[in-house]
């Protein structure tokens, strides 16, 4: 049973360019969160969305970002024209749906690591 | 979510037990605590959860206060991989899905 997996695992790009990272969630979860993480710094949460849905996106920032969850592949996550402080480590997650008692627990893929010159 | 507080760093022997401490006052009846550790460059490891009972599995246990205001994780035996930083989470069941990380413990295992 594969986990979550995430690619690429590193991307560079440079200051303008758009940068474009992909999460496929583990077999029978329909529920993807992403996260990101500066350097030296702890995670925060972007965005969680089902299929089709944005379900919150109160971490994101307002402009040049955006993510999406189609019906069918993967989750992706969009930065357009990358500027230096979108270099991070950007992780998703995966959960299935809510068990009877609302519990869900969120499994991590690997992250892929944005590097902006 | 309920803010909880955890000691920004520990040392622990190989082999021996760590004892990873948790503060949560402010915890609500409906409200779990997770715990989850990052090892260095990787995505962050799910380990256990609970409510108000204690709980074990194959990694670790989790000791929860009858008050629920603390809690400590244990990893039994610990090896030099357990090296992370652990991070526990206050989270309310059900609607809302996000993990709010805060900085967690860094463990050291020393050989």
């Amino acid at each position: 049973n594969a986990g979550v997996m995430q690619n690429p695992r590193h991307l560079v790009r440079r200051r303008g360019q758009e940068a474009r990272l992909r999460c496929s969630p583990m077999k029978g979860h329909s529920h993807v969160y992403w996260y990101r993480q500066l350097p030296e710094e702890g995670l925060k949460f972007m965005v969680y969305l089902q299929k089709e849905n944005i379900i919150d996106e109160s971490g994101m920032p307002k402009e040049r970002f955006s993510a999406e969850f189609p019906k069918e592949g993967p989750s992706i996550l969009r930065i357009q024209q990358v500027v230096r402080g979108d270099s991070a480590a950007y992780f998703c997650a995966s959960s299935s749906k809510r068990t009877g008692q609302g519990l869900s627990i969120s499994f991590f893929g690997p992250g892929t690591r944005l590097t902006v010159l | 979510d309920a803010k909880t507080t955890q000691p920004p760093s520990m040392d622990c022997a190989e082999g021996r037990a760590a004892n990873l401490p948790c503060n949560h006052s402010t915890i609500s009846g409906n409200e779990y605590v997770y715990w989850y550790r990052q090892i260095h460059s990787q995505g962050p490891q799910y380990i256990i959860h609970g409510l108000k009972n204690n709980e074990t599995n194959e990694m670790a246990s989790l000791i929860i206060t009858e008050d629920r205001k603390s809690s400590t994780l244990i990893l039994p035996h610990a090896t030099l991989r357990d090296t992370a930083v652990y991070y526990c989470i206050v989270r309310v069941a059900g609607s809302n899905y996000k993990l709010t990380f805060g900085k967690g413990t860094l463990l050291t295992v020393n050989p």
